[in-house]
């Protein structure tokens, strides 16, 4: 079993809808939580960084953690064609090594 | 403020070659972290250098090595090259901001 598990989807959308998107993991010493968005041919861009339990707004973005269930989760609310990317949980217990998810492919129709 | 520089952006080699991939991290910061992704595996954690200094290393064979100079920047190695090394390698610094990665194909 991985250390992160995530869907990789495809996950196909209509423009202005909500993308929900999660990972599960099972290494209770996580602290640190992050996603990134990865568009073809670049690097992972960072899109949200959380630490702990809770809930974390960024403009179009929500990102929640839930430590009991070992659960994260990223919103993505009135979605956009320039959305269309692979999406990539990341997780960390603090030191500057961080473990993926697989990533899920969305795309948001026009 | 510049990103993450990695060069070069693509290269070829043959098995049996080794290579050696360059990282530049975001000024100031001290750390460069080393990642391979592949389709089958991911992302997967190489190792990381802080101030000159291997402070993380993951699983992968001493093939894989690195180093970091007194300016940050990050080399890394990878000797006796196999067709399954073929991957895009990601340096990231200090240690949540990516470059756009070195495409490494065997041939």
């Amino acid at each position: 079993q991985k250390e992160v598990e995530q869907d990789p989807g495809p996950l196909s959308v209509p423009e202005g809808a909500i993308v929900s998107l999660n990972c599960t993991y099972s290494n209770s010493a996580f602290q640190y939580f992050m996603w990134y968005r990865q568009y073809s041919r670049k690097g992972p861009e960072l899109l949200m960084y959380t630490y702990s339990s809770g809930n974390k707004e960024d403009g179009r973005f929500t990102a929640q953690v839930d430590k009991s269930s070992k659960y994260i989760s990223l919103f993505i609310r009135d979605s956009q064609p320039s959305d269309s990317a692979t999406y990539l949980c990341a997780m960390s217990e603090g030191d500057y090594k961080l473990s993926f998810g697989a990533g899920t492919t969305v795309t948001v129709r026009a | 403020k510049a990103g993450v520089t990695q060069t070069p952006r693509y290269l070829i080699k043959t098995r049996g070659q080794q290579v050696t991939l360059s990282c530049s991290p975001i000024s100031g910061h001290r750390s460069v972290s080393w990642y391979q992704q592949t389709p089958g595996q991911g992302l997967q954690f190489l190792f990381e250098y802080f101030s000159e200094t291997q402070r993380n290393k993951g699983n992968f064979p001493g093939r894989f090595s690195g180093r970091q100079f007194s300016n940050s920047r990050s080399e890394m190695n990878v000797s006796t090259l196999e067709l399954g090394d073929s991957a895009l390698y990601l340096c990231a610094s200090a240690p949540l901001h990516f470059g756009n990665g070195t495409r490494l194909t065997v041939t």
